[in-house]
């Protein structure tokens, strides 16, 4: 069984402030999706990333997959209110079962106007 | 349309009552999955259908029966339920049971056991 460990599970900060979360492991994935969830929906796909180093930007996100694909970073620039929600990580390890999904702890983002 | 949809969105039962939730989609995937979610949790995998057949199954307790009639549609049929069971209960379903792709969630189903 794979540790997965995601940090910070908490972030409240003001408007306009950087962050960045992150989703480690000691186990190579073959891809890792993140996805954010919004209060009384279900979680969204925000990304995918599968290639060792590769950095996917979408808008004020900024996707990072570590070199040796055992860790990735979500790094939001000047945080707005709308981005609050539950942020997960979910690595998809190597020969895994298709369509098994194992979420990361969360990171629950509080964004302060 | 990319839209699961559930049904009830909320729901209230007893420890001795039987109740369903509903799942549907019509994007014609193959795939559908139910999940439980604690507060302030992650979402967990229960079950997963693949072409309609239960291809896992988390060890879930057998108060928690699902269904797949047809390929739109995904039942979680609950009897003698326990007040932890209380929990948010998410579907999802994605386009190709043997790839592992975007899962498309419905808003959940609350679940209150009294």
């Amino acid at each position: 069984t794979q540790l997965l460990e995601q940090s910070p599970q908490f972030l409240s900060i003001q408007e306009g402030e950087n962050l960045t979360v992150y989703c480690n492991s000691s186990s190579v994935f073959s891809s890792l999706q993140w996805y954010r969830q919004e209060p009384g929906e279900g979680p969204v796909l925000l990304v995918t990333v599968v290639t060792g180093g590769e950095v996917k930007k979408l808008k004020r996100l900024t996707f990072q997959f570590g070199d040796a694909r055992k860790d990735s970073s979500l790094h939001i620039t000047a945080a707005q209110p709308g981005d609050t929600g539950l942020y997960l990580c979910a690595p998809v390890p190597l020969g895994t079962s298709y369509g098994k999904l194992t979420f990361g702890q969360g990171t629950i983002l509080t964004v302060h106007p | 349309d990319t839209e699961v949809t559930q049904t009830p969105k909320h729901l209230v039962m007893g420890m001795t009552n039987k109740k369903s939730l509903k799942c549907e989609q019509h994007m014609g995937h193959r795939a559908m999955y139910w999940y439980k979610q604690k507060a302030k949790k992650p979402p967990e995998l229960m079950f997963v259908y693949s072409y309609e057949k239960l291809s896992i199954n988390e060890s879930v307790p057998s108060r928690f029966s699902p269904e797949c009639p047809n390929s739109s549609l995904l039942n979680l049929h609950l009897h003698a339920l326990q007040p932890e069971d209380s929990a948010l209960y998410l579907c999802a379903s994605s386009r190709d049971p043997r790839r592992q792709e975007t899962q498309y969630f419905g808003p959940g189903t609350r679940l209150l056991v009294l």
